[in-house]
């Protein structure tokens, strides 16, 4: 069975950071490459980084660009999103997603990871 | 970026009556490949996404049959046949084929 669990979520002043990660099983991992979304309370989705199956390449909303690094540890299944400089704005559920091709379709989604910057 | 427009907002529907939500994006969704990487989500409440349909008009494992999609360059259609209780819940579609990736504001449905 398909397992995104995130975690490392929680409350943070602003300018603060806080680091993500998310833990994968149940898929062959290197084959897929890994996103984070958020979504703030009520609100829509909103893609924030993405990163390849191999972690080579990396991309990023103008949003968090400069701020945010996404990367991925293979050996260990997992993925991270190390957020930096946070702003108000960047509170939200973030969700930890699996695609199966070059970030076009977002396969699988985790259950999420609050993160409030207050 | 490529805006994706949605309507409605929100869809109040019949139980066992047919649903219609459009999404409508701001250039075409055709990619250089030739696919067309739009595809379609559903958060019930207090719960994360789940995809239901991508590439258009492919139906995922799982996703009752029924639901459905259809469109083609800029213009989108998700289609529920008989709404049932479970489908409650809010609706985005999402380009896949320019960067950044961009979902629309979503769909609300409900039960009338």
């Amino acid at each position: 069975e398909v397992q995104l669990v995130e975690s490392g979520g929680g409350l943070v002043q602003p300018g603060g950071s806080l680091r993500l990660s998310c833990a994968a099983s149940g898929f062959i991992f290197t084959r897929y490459a890994m996103a984070w979304v958020r979504q703030a309370s009520g609100k829509g989705l909103e893609w924030v980084s993405g990163i390849s199956g191999s972690g080579g390449n990396t991309y990023y909303a103008d949003s968090v660009k400069g701020r945010f690094t996404i990367s991925r540890d293979n050996s260990k299944n997992m993925l991270y999103l190390q957020m930096n400089s946070l702003r108000a704005e960047d509170t939200a559920i973030y969700y930890c997603v699996g695609d199966y091709g070059d970030l076009e379709a977002f396969d699988f989604w985790g259950q999420g990871t609050m993160v409030t910057v207050s | 970026d490529v805006v994706m427009t949605q309507s409605p907002l929100s869809l109040p529907v019949t139980l066992g009556q047919p649903a219609s939500i459009s999404c409508r994006s701001s250039q075409s969704l055709v990619h250089s490949s030739g696919s067309t990487w739009l595809n379609w989500f559903q958060q019930r409440p207090g719960q994360s996404p789940r995809r239901l349909i991508y590439k258009v008009s492919n139906r995922d494992s799982g996703v009752p049959d029924r639901f459905s999609g259809s469109g083609s360059g800029t213009d989108f259609t998700l289609k529920i046949s008989r709404v049932e209780a479970e489908d409650v819940g809010v609706y985005y579609c999402m380009q896949g084929t320019h960067w950044p990736l961009t979902f629309g504001g979503g769909t609300r449905v409900e039960i009338k």
